[in-house]
């Protein structure tokens, strides 16, 4: 079954410790990116790849890092997280060039600093 | 950088009543308008999209319309059924540039 898929699906941690939520893709996509949700904001992108050791900066990369050394793996990582970062995050691939922009959603990770 | 107005946020209608979602985006340059819907739990899915180059384009009960010289896109969703309940986002980009700015999102009632 084609699908991108998130781990953990549910995080709750505290301000400080590391973590990193995992994203994985079985479309041979080239595009990947992460989003957060909040309730009014909508979804806004942190970081997008458009291919493997190509990353780029969203709307909201502070306090974020990514790295794309798979094709179909791109992990996002919190080195240091705080409240602030208390959102749900999806992960999204795409085939990207070729005609096909559709982005296909992971189902979320919802974290939780405290 | 793009910005994506997107309006109403929530929106009650009645089983059968069309709705209507209104989007208008800042970025000239921007040609690729996808519509996605996120249940309850899950993740967006796409349901419809439009590029520059169309004015409409329609899929059963669901339509979007680009207006670019005014800058706004609308999704329609006519004869609608309590399974359109959701939350729908508006999104635009320039198709092969892969930085996306969504709408805050509109979520929809429909009540039976």
């Amino acid at each position: 079954e084609a699908q991108v898929t998130q781990n953990p699906r549910y995080l709750i941690t505290v301000t400080g410790k590391k973590l990193t939520v995992t994203c994985s893709q079985n479309m041979n996509h080239e595009y990947m990116s992460w989003y957060r949700q909040d309730p009014g904001l909508g979804l806004r992108q942190i970081y997008y790849s458009m291919n493997v050791e190509v990353t780029d900066k969203g709307d909201v990369p502070e306090g974020y890092k990514v790295s794309r050394k798979e094709k179909r793996n791109f992990p996002l990582i919190l080195e240091s997280p705080s409240p602030n970062q208390t959102s749900l995050y999806f992960c999204a691939s795409s085939l990207g060039d070729g005609g096909s922009y559709e982005q296909y959603f992971g189902p979320g990770t919802r974290l939780t600093v405290t | 950088g793009e910005n994506v107005e997107q309006h109403p946020s929530t929106l009650s209608v009645q089983e059968g009543d069309s709705a209507v979602i209104k989007c208008t985006y800042s970025d000239s340059a921007s040609n690729y308008f996808p519509w996605y819907k996120q249940e309850l739990g899950k993740g967006p899915q796409l349901i419809i999209d439009i590029r520059s180059n169309v004015g409409e384009k329609k899929d059963q009960r669901i339509a979007v319309t680009l207006n670019k010289t005014a800058k706004h896109f609308s999704l329609h969703i006519t004869e609608t059924q309590p399974e359109d309940s959701a939350v729908y986002f508006c999104a635009a980009t320039k198709a092969g540039y892969q930085k996306v700015t969504f709408g805050i999102g509109t979520k929809l009632q429909v009540i039976p």
